[in-house]
């Protein structure tokens, strides 16, 4: 059961345009998102996070957009640039008692940012 | 602040034989966790330690893989013997504590074939 989906494998954009990876979610209990940006031959670093009793959350060119009733968020890069060029996860968590902690990912989508 | 550090990062293998990995967490960080990640797929949770206590191996395939934390900081992954589908990534990743609305740091990752 894949708790966490993003269906989109790839998405291609324009440098200097908006870059918009979307993520569903299943479990009603996961209260923390974040997503994380890969390389190849490198781990995931850390990207944004978001907590459940926000919508949004700002970091630069990088924005998480959160809708619970929805169960999805996504991550707005703007302007995108070639350097964004990467596979991004989407992670949650649930805060509750007894829960680990543990991060569940989506598949990934790979974005190309084009010059 | 140094980050996550694993050895080896490159390995191959023939199916049947045994490998191990290290993984040094970020100093400070109690909480440490061992991914699996595929080719096309996201990181999948294998171990989770709390110190050198095992918090989360639900998903660790115990007939062949098992972990180790001692003394609370290094630990090491091992496989034996290896099959053809552990093929993959092995990603230690620490935090500062165990529970939800955490952000996990993953080390670079050691990537396994088996051939």
């Amino acid at each position: 059961d894949q708790q966490v989906k993003q269906n989109s494998p790839s998405l291609s954009v324009q440098e200097g345009r908006i870059s918009i990876l979307n993520c569903d979610y299943t479990n009603s209990m996961f209260d923390y998102f974040l997503w994380y940006k890969k390389y190849p031959a490198e781990g995931p670093t850390f990207l944004i996070s978001i907590s459940s009793i926000k919508d949004k959350n700002e970091d630069g060119r990088f924005t998480v957009f959160l809708n619970k009733s929805a169960k999805h968020l996504s991550l707005h890069i703007v302007p995108s640039q070639p350097g964004d060029s990467a596979v991004y996860f989407c992670a949650a968590s649930s805060h509750g008692s007894g829960n680990t902690g543990k991060l569940i990912f989506g598949q990934g989508t790979t974005l190309q940012v084009k010059p | 602040e140094a980050g996550v550090a694993q050895s080896p990062r490159y390995k191959i293998i023939e199916k049947r034989q045994s490998v191990a990995f290290w993984c040094n967490p970020i100093s400070g960080h109690a909480t440490l966790y061992w991914y699996q990640q595929i080719l096309g797929q996201g990181p999948k949770l294998l171990i989770q330690f709390q110190n050198n206590g095992v918090v989360d191996d639900s998903q660790l395939p115990k007939d062949r893989f098992s972990a180790e934390r001692l003394k609370g900081v290094d630990s090491t992954l091992k496989i034996q013997p290896a099959k053809l589908e552990d093929s993959a990534v092995y990603l230690c990743a620490s935090s500062p504590r165990t529970g939800g609305g955490n952000t996990i740091y993953f080390g670079e990752g050691s990537w396994l074939t088996v051939v």
